[in-house]
């Protein structure tokens, strides 16, 4: 069975630019989340979703960041305009909390670099 | 208080003995409990889920939970080189129904040969 998909696996762009960072969660999951991490910050809990529904967004830096998740099966977390300070890399993980159990399995993660 | 602490390590062990890894949490009401291991440029992996009191052991690893002091630890039995990684502990925030994990910062475990 196919894992957490994402893609790009590395972005490199320039300040100003749009970001599309996407994700396919493991098919039958219904949370989906997205982190970030660096080496000051560690794992950071962005958004996350159940069900296609954004449950919590505290996470999210600032307005440049925007995710959806327009079906089951996939979601996009946007950073526009792009900032050097958003250099990270970008995991997505998936879980089925149905039966009261959370634990999450992440995606290769997308490396991202804004010069 | 961060709600998952852990220590930062590096923590050295010499192959074959015994690698304990610690982490403490500031919610009684946590329920799940996770350990992750992180290779450098990988993404966290789950290798062990806790949800009661007491040991829970696969293979060479043992989870181990006390509930009432607050802590998880991860014993690794015959540590291997291919251990060296970091180990992320990951509790629920129990004030919530809702499915997200908090994670610790990660300890760094080294295996010396």
């Amino acid at each position: 069975d196919a894992g957490v998909i994402q893609s790009p696996r590395h972005e490199v762009t320039e300040m100003g630019q749009e970001v599309t960072l996407r994700c396919k969660p493991i098919s039958g999951h219904n949370s989906l989340f997205w982190y970030r991490q660096t080496m000051m910050r560690g794992l950071e809990l962005l958004i996350y979703f159940n069900n296609n529904v954004p449950i919590d967004d505290s996470g999210m830096p600032e307005d440049r960041f925007s995710a959806k998740m327009p079906n089951a099966s996939f979601s996009t977390l946007k950073i526009q305009p792009s900032e050097p300070r958003d250099s990270a890399v970008y995991f997505c993980a998936s879980s089925d909390n149905r039966g009261g159990v959370y634990e999450q399995y992440f995606g290769p993660g997308t490396r991202l670099t804004v010069t | 208080q961060k709600e998952v602490e852990q220590n930062s390590g590096p923590l050295s062990v010499p192959e074959g003995a015994i690698a304990s890894l610690n982490c403490t949490y500031s919610d009684r009401g946590s329920q799940s409990f996770f350990w992750y291991r992180q290779y450098s440029g990988k993404s966290p992996e789950l290798i062990m889920s806790i949800y009661s009191n007491g040991d829970k052991e696969d293979g060479r690893f043992t989870a181990q939970l006390n509930k009432a002091s607050q802590y998880v630890s991860l014993l690794i039995r015959d540590s291997q080189p291919s251990d060296s990684a970091t180990y992320l502990c990951a509790v629920d925030p129990g004030y919530s129904s809702a499915s997200k994990i908090i994670f610790g910062s990660g300890t760094r475990l080294s295996i010396r040969p």
